[in-house]
Formats: structure tokens, C-alpha cells, sequence
């Protein structure tokens, strides 16, 4: 069964300031790991998916890397911005059991 | 607009009703999804469907059924609603290995 853990479960850093969330999942046997953002009350919103086959995926301020053997990913964000506050989720998609697994998030407060 | 709609928004209801949700994707994605996130925010996927197929169906109290009319459509029937079942239900599509989009949920809160 796979499980997907996310450290830490919350975090706040001041404006500018560069980070990294981490995920990592106990089942290397994997299609795909997503990350998300969700906003209170909101749904979730893709911010990059990286392929079993890939090492990392950028897109502006943020890049994710994963490495598959040893069962990580981490999610940078640069240059922090309070818009960037919310709650970010990471998700694997198991190629045994075909479905996704959610971390629990962690949630970012960037202080202006 | 392209997206994974959901109604209704909110739903309030009494306990022992029945209730639907409905979903619609215009993504021509040929995968559906339900997910429950409860009052702690984790987020727990409970069907799957493809081509209007089931293909995951977690462990979920069978008062629940999903129904795909068609591949653009996945709706969720729940009968009986009881106070547990308050959560946010969300929808989301994707292409096989693709990104999975959700829709912005549905807030069900049993009275």
C-alpha cells in the first residue's frame, strides 16, 4: 500500500526567501508524482507533474525534483512571495494500484 | 470555458436524506475522479472512472454510487447521509498520465 508522507506539515518563512517541501512515498513503483496548491476553501490547483522517467520539472519561480529509488520529491519555490500562502499537496500515481496517493500538505505562510 | 464543473457548491441537508453531486469535464479527458476531504483536509480518493468504466472504488460505505452517463460526466449519489459523510467532495479529469484537473468542490455539511 503505498503512503505518502509531506515534511513539514506547516512552515513560515518571510518574503524573499527561497524553500523547499519535501514528499516522499514508500512505493517506487510509480506513473507519475504531482504537486498541487489549494487555497482555503478552494480546490486544488496542478502545479507540475513529473513523469516516472523524468528527474525534475520547472515552471517560473518553482521546480520539483524526484527521485524515484529512493522514494522523494522535493518542491522549490524561489523567491518567496505572501502570494504564494497556501496549502501545497503532493500526489503519486502507483502504477500497481492505478490510483493516486495524497500527502497531507504542507501549509505555507509567507510573511510580508 | 475549458474546466471541471461542480454542482452544487454547498450543500445543507438534513441527515437521513438523499443527495446527488454532479460533475462535468469539457477537457476530453477520459478519466474521472471523486476525492472526499474531511474537516482535517486529507484527501482520500473513493472512485475512478474510465471510458465510463469503474476502475477504483475505494472502501466506501455502498450509501455512496457514482453514475457516468457518459465520459464528460461523473455524478456522486449518496443515500442516508449521516453526519460523517460532511466533507468537501471534489471531482477532477485527467488523461492517463496526464495532470489531473479538479473542480473547485462541493461543501456538504449534514445538519
Amino acid at each position: 500500500k503505498q503512503e505518502v508522507t509531506q515534511i513539514p506539515a506547516a512552515l513560515s518563512v518571510p518574503e524573499g526567501e527561497n524553500l523547499v517541501l519535501n514528499c516522499s512515498f514508500t512505493d517506487s513503483a510509480i506513473y507519475n508524482l504531482q504537486w498541487f496548491r489549494q487555497d482555503p476553501g478552494k480546490g486544488l490547483t496542478s502545479l507540475l507533474l513529473i513523469q516516472s522517467s523524468q528527474r525534475e520539472q520547472t515552471s517560473g519561480r518553482l521546480n520539483a525534483s524526484l527521485d524515484k529509488s529512493s522514494g522523494r520529491s522535493t518542491l522549490y519555490i524561489a523567491a518567496s512571495q505572501p502570494g504564494d500562502s497556501a496549502t501545497y499537496l503532493c500526489a503519486v500515481l502507483s502504477t500497481n494500484a492505478g490510483k493516486s496517493t495524497f500527502g497531507d500538505g504542507t501549509t505555507l505562510t509567507v510573511k510580508p | 470555458d475549458t474546466a471541471v464543473s461542480q454542482t452544487p457548491k454547498y450543500l445543507v441537508t438534513q441527515m437521513g436524506n438523499d443527495k446527488s453531486i454532479k460533475c462535468e469535464q469539457n477537457l476530453g479527458h477520459d478519466t474521472m475522479y471523486w476525492y472526499k476531504q474531511d474537516s482535517k483536509k486529507f484527501l482520500k480518493i473513493m472512485f475512478s472512472y474510465n471510458n465510463k468504466e469503474l476502475i477504483i472504488n475505494e472502501t466506501v460505505p455502498n450509501r455512496f454510487s457514482p453514475k457516468s452517463p457518459d465520459k464528460a460526466h461523473l455524478n456522486l449519489h449518496i443515500n442516508s447521509l449521516e453526519l460523517g459523510d460532511s466533507a468537501v467532495y471534489f471531482c477532477a479529469s485527467s488523461r492517463q498520465g496526464q495532470p489531473q484537473h479538479f473542480g473547485d468542490g462541493t461543501r456538504l455539511s449534514i445538519l
